[in-house]
């Protein structure tokens, strides 16, 4: 599986925005570049995916680098309750809707200062 | 909806004994999983499956059965429980052409 690293930890302010990097220089055509969260005592929750174009929801937005090896989720005015750790996962498209084998690394912990 | 639930949310055993943390799900998803964290980790992918009557293992399955009856159950069972098995341990489900996967809150497990 094509592997990300992350910054172990990263600190914000209320109110200002947070870009979160993903570095995936070994990532593949056929993977979707996933983000998912994990407040305090909480399962993970699902956060933004995408493929090549850039993505925006309510919670987020996921800016993709041209050639893929990176990528950077955008929140764009922090909150206390977006305090949390940020996982960057590759999916790999080709297996289908069977793959479960979300390999989750030690993710970016998000400090957020009030 | 309830989503992903899960129990107990705490227990605390002893070596050698076994239990079972129950999962369930009423989103009518095909595919559910568990997961276990340890301190400072990432989550570790124990057991899957894609529908009723089919489970397969993940990256850590060694102490863990499964087994899946129907669509919205996903137990997961410890045999004879060791320290090295005191984790958090997460459920989890996605529908089978989706992306997005739901978590459970977690169960804590102590073994002493």
């Amino acid at each position: 599986d094509a592997k990300t690293t992350q910054p172990n930890s990263m600190e914000s302010n209320e109110e200002e925005p947070v870009h979160l990097p993903c570095n995936h220089s070994t990532i593949s055509g056929t993977d979707y570049i996933h983000w998912y969260r994990q407040l305090p005592s909480q399962g993970p929750e699902y956060v933004i995916h995408g493929l090549t174009s850039n993505v925006n929801n309510r919670m987020a937005s996921l800016a993709i680098a041209e050639d893929r090896k990176s990528s950077t989720l955008i929140l764009h005015r922090a909150t206390l309750r977006d305090a949390a750790v940020y996982y960057c996962i590759l999916r790999d498209r080709a297996s289908g809707g069977s793959n479960y084998k979300l390999t989750f690394g030690k993710g970016t912990l998000l400090t957020v200062n009030p | 909806n309830a989503g992903v639930t899960q129990t107990p949310k705490f227990q605390v055993l002893k070596t050698g004994q076994s239990m079972t943390l129950q999962c369930a799900q009423d989103m009518n998803h095909e595919y559910m999983s568990w997961y276990r964290q340890d301190p400072g980790m990432g989550l570790r992918l124990i057991h899957y499956s894609v529908g009723a009557g089919i489970t397969d293992q993940g990256e850590v399955p060694n102490g863990y059965n499964v087994s899946r009856s129907t669509t919205e159950d996903f137990p997961l069972r410890l045999l004879s429980a060791a320290p090295s098995q005191t984790s958090v341990y997460f459920c989890a489900s996605k529908i089978g052409s989706g992306n997005t996967i739901y978590f459970g809150e977690g169960s804590w497990l102590t073994v002493v």
